[in-house]
């Protein structure tokens, strides 16, 4: 099946540094990315999406300026958490479309711990 | 703005009992996907469904999607410790760009040996 490759699994970094998070998908091509922010015990909230050779859609409320998102090619997006600060701290999930069934697969999530 | 509305948000429960989760929305549905998502891993998908009143059964799952498709259920029939974690529904709507995947706000199940 349909595999998206999220890494790394988890990060610690200072306040005021910058993180890369990195999304692929393994064997299929994802002109479009979903990233979600999930605090715990709290359901999944959409960040943005990404679009494969264009900017980024944020929703409402996301800093672009902060959350830097790249879709350079169709197997790989990014996301940068720039000046990370601790309430940046959460679980950031991406995930892209599959096939004509509209079945979405997951990355495996990465915990981001700013200190 | 679409309204949704996913209950219980907690539910703790004996092994071998059965529960229902549900997920209500304002607007219809095109279709709507339930997810389980377990502790430091992305969701997975268990089913789609489009069309109004359909069930699908995934072994001790039942899911069911309303004639109005503005709802839908999942129920789980003796519920094992396996079955913890939290579901998730995420609807999707006529219009919506790019197929945004939006979520409810989940049901984080515990199952009690």
């Amino acid at each position: 099946g349909a595999v998206v490759s999220q890494h790394p699994s988890w990060v610690i970094c200072k306040s005021g540094t910058s993180v890369k998070i990195e999304c692929r998908s393994l064997d299929f091509q994802a002109t479009t990315m979903f990233w979600y922010r999930q605090f715990p015990k709290q359901s999944l909230m959409l960040m943005a999406t990404s679009n494969e050779g264009s900017k980024a859609t944020y929703e409402q409320g996301v800093e672009k300026d902060k959350f830097l998102i790249n879709h350079a090619s169709l197997t790989l997006s990014t996301l940068t958490v720039t000046s990370a600060h601790p309430e940046d701290s959460s679980f950031y999930i991406c995930s892209a479309r599959v096939g004509v069934h509209y079945g979405y697969t997951f990355g495996s999530g990465t915990r981001l711990t700013v200190v | 703005t679409q309204l949704l509305e996913q209950s219980p948000q907690f539910l703790s429960i004996q092994e071998g009992e059965n529960l229902t989760v549900y997920c209500n929305s304002s607007s219809v549905f095109s279709s709507l996907q339930w997810y389980r998502q377990e502790p430091g891993e992305g969701p997975v998908l268990l089913v789609t469904v489009v069309t109004g009143g359909e069930v699908k059964k995934l072994k001790r799952l039942t899911f069911q999607f309303g004639d109005a498709r503005k709802d839908s259920s999942l129920h789980i029939t003796a519920a094992q410790p396996g079955d913890t974690g939290l579901y998730l529904c995420a609807p999707q709507y006529s219009g919506a760009g790019s197929y945004q995947l939006t979520f409810g706000k989940g049901t984080k199940l515990s199952v009690i040996p």
